[in-house]
């Protein structure tokens, strides 16, 4: 089945450490992107991929590490530096061109920071 | 930077009444989509708005885009238990940034 594969569903880690969130697609979408959900405040933007080997920060990029060295991989490191890192996080890609594509969500993964 | 907020952040119905969120952009958007997402799962595309004026149907669910395009509203006749779960608009500005901004979203629960 197509579609967007995150992994691991949840995770916990301890202060200090850095954690990488997987996201794969077999949907051939050259965009991909990550948010942050919070309760009560949405989706925020992490990071955010057009293009293979090309990436760009979002609104909340501090404290978080992405690479895309592969198109169908967009794996999310959160880092020691985040103040906060305990959320919900979700991938997606994009279908269509020109940027007026649908997003299409990974089931998210839960990291909690203990 | 663009900001996209959206009203009520909650809403608490009976069955069978009907539901309404709004979606307010800082700036002039070239397009506005809306998602769903069910409690515990990830958000699903619904639709997608691009012209000024545009409204859109979906079975009770009707969509409009505003005529300058800077807002946007959502709008449930006869609300289900099925509907119940937080809707979020995300709207794209003009420029070819290639970002989706979310507004905060709207929870609706759904009294049988």
């Amino acid at each position: 089945d197509g579609g967007i594969t995150q992994s691991p569903k949840y995770l916990f880690r301890k202060e200090g450490q850095n954690v990488t969130l997987s996201c794969e697609q077999n949907l051939n979408h050259d965009a991909m992107y990550w948010y942050r959900q919070d309760p009560g405040q949405g989706l925020r933007l992490i990071y955010y991929s057009q293009i293979v080997n090309d990436f760009q920060k979002g609104d909340i990029a501090e404290g978080y590490s992405v690479s895309r060295e592969k198109k169908e991989s967009f794996p999310l490191t959160v880092t020691s530096a985040q103040k906060n890192p305990t959320a919900f996080y979700l991938c997606a890609s994009m279908s269509g061109t020109g940027n007026t594509g649908e997003l299409f969500f990974g089931e998210g993964s839960r990291l909690t920071v203990l | 930077g663009q900001q996209v907020m959206q009203i009520p952040q909650y809403q608490h119905v009976q069955e069978g009444e009907d539901f309404t969120t709004y979606c307010n952009s800082s700036t002039t958007l070239s397009n506005i989509q809306w998602y769903k997402q069910r409690p515990g799962g990830h958000p699903v595309f619904l639709i997608q708005l691009v012209k000024s004026g545009e409204v859109k149907k979906q079975k009770r669910l009707t969509f409009q885009f505003g005529e300058a395009k800077k807002n946007s509203s959502l709008h449930i006749t006869a609300t289900q238990t099925t509907d119940v779960g937080t809707y979020f608009c995300a709207g794209k500005g003009s420029s070819n940034t290639g970002k989706l901004i979310f507004g905060q979203g709207t929870t609706l629960q759904v009294k049988p």
